[in-house]
């Protein structure tokens, strides 16, 4: 069935990039998201891109798209303190019954 | 615009007792879908409902079960509680249940099941 791969965890200096990888098996997804969890929290979407883009910037944040791999990074940076939480990969498509399929999550921990 | 709201935030309850949470979408969504989040197992998918109906459903029990008013806001039930059944639920929203539509998350209920 579809599934979603993530590393559980991920330790970076303050001040240099993260990367966060995921890759996916499903083929025909269309739609793929980066949630990001803080302690206590529930999830905040933090991007998402189209299928029919390779990449997408948002201050800070880039996401890579590697559609004949099936592989989608998140790269922060100039990774902060409050940049410490739990970032879920996310797909979707319209042939699944629009079910989201979550990967499990990176712990991102800052070392100071 | 208010976010999606989830009451109550934490509960703990006894094994076989029965447990209502509450769900209230963004305004303007009507699809309302819930999660159970675990550190072994991280975010299981339970079932997601729209206009009243229930659209899909994940692997779960029984004993868990939910239903959607006609204002959209939905509750999720879980009845004759287990130990296992301790975790965060998150309530997610979307316009509708379309694969472009962005689902956003509630800060979830907290379950502990003594």
């Amino acid at each position: 069935g579809e599934d979603v791969e993530q590393s559980l965890f991920l330790s970076v200096r303050e001040g240099d990039s993260s990367v966060i990888n995921c890759t996916y098996t499903d083929s025909s997804s269309t739609y793929l998201y980066w949630y990001k969890q803080e302690p206590g929290a529930g999830l905040q979407l933090l991007t998402y891109i189209f299928s029919n883009m390779d990449m997408k910037q948002d201050q800070r944040l880039t996401v890579l798209l590697n559609k004949k791999d099936k592989h989608l990074s998140l790269r922060i940076a100039d990774t902060q303190t409050g940049d410490s939480a739990i970032y879920f990969c996310a797909e979707s498509n319209g042939n699944r019954d629009d079910k989201i399929i979550f990967g499990k999550g990176t712990r991102l921990h800052i070392l100071p | 615009k208010a976010g999606v709201t989830q009451t109550p935030r934490y509960l703990i309850k006894t094994r076989g007792q029965q447990v209502t949470l509450s769900c209230s979408p963004i305004s303007g969504h009507r699809s309302v879908s819930w999660y159970q989040q675990t550190p072994g197992q991280g975010l299981q998918f339970l079932f997601e409902y729209f206009s009243e109906t229930q659209r899909n459903k994940g692997n779960f029990p029984g004993r868990f079960s939910g239903r959607q008013f006609s204002n959209s806001r939905s509750e999720m039930n879980v009845s004759t509680l287990e130990l296992g059944d301790s975790a965060l639920y998150l309530c997610a929203s979307r316009v509708n249940p379309d694969a472009k539509n962005i689902q956003y998350f509630g800060a979830g209920t907290r379950l502990s099941v003594l």
